[in-house]
């Protein structure tokens, strides 16, 4: 399995557009989060998933930001209209077990939002 | 509420120097304590869990329930270890989520 695979890696975009992260998760994991990472405020919950059902959304900044996960196997985290502070890196991890003192969460690599 | 802290945002030690990464929690439950590690054009990945009480690359952390601490430990860092380490925490039911740290930035210098 090649991990988690997250698209695209970077992403430069002006203020006021639309900007869809793309997140496939480790076959078999039922988990997936959506992480936000800045120097101010580091790692960030903004969504987790639990066999497509989101489950927890609380760290969503705002209602610009949704996140969808239509099957098993694809998410996406939707900002639109984006602005210069959403600038960060946003990780996709997925587990197979959400909780308990065996959870691992694996990560994949990244998406480096800048907006202009 | 639970909550992670690490004081340090960057800590640097020379090569062969004991190193010592402050992880202090607030958590009213039982915890499940764990340290993450992300070098340098890598992945975010699991570097220890304290459930299994185990040394991974020389480093080892300890629960201290009396002072909620989960401090990372290595006696002689190495230059490899430079890295950014997160401390996490997750709350005892199956459905929670990883809370982080805002993690400390290793440098270890030669």
């Amino acid at each position: 399995d090649a991990g988690v695979i997250q698209s695209p890696r970077h992403e430069v975009t002006e203020m006021g557009q639309e900007v869809t992260l793309r997140c496939k998760p480790i076959s078999g994991h039922d988990y997936l989060f959506w992480y936000r990472q800045t120097m101010m405020r580091g790692l960030e919950l903004l969504i987790y998933f639990n066999n497509n059902v989101p489950i927890d959304d609380s760290g969503m900044p705002e209602d610009r930001f949704s996140a969808k996960m239509p099957n098993a196997s694809f998410s996406t985290l939707k900002i639109q209209p984006s602005e210069p502070r959403d600038s960060a890196v946003y990780f996709c991890a997925s587990s197979l077990v959400a909780g308990g003192p065996t959870g691992e969460l694996f990560f994949g690599e990244g998406s480096r939002l800048t907006v202009l | 509420a639970q909550r992670v802290t690490q004081p340090e945002k960057l800590l640097s030690v020379f090569k062969g120097a004991p190193v010592e990464l402050k992880c202090n929690y607030s958590y009213s439950g039982s915890p499940e304590l764990f340290w993450y590690v992300q070098y340098s054009r890598q992945r975010l990945q699991l570097l220890l869990r304290h459930i299994s009480r185990e040394s991974i690359k020389g480093f080892t952390a300890d629960l201290n329930k009396g002072e909620t601490s989960f401090h990372l430990k290595k006696p002689f860092a190495q230059e490899e270890d430079s890295a950014m380490y997160y401390c996490a925490l997750i709350r005892g039911s199956t459905l929670g989520r990883l809370y982080f740290g805002r993690g400390t930035q290793l440098t270890v210098w030669p």
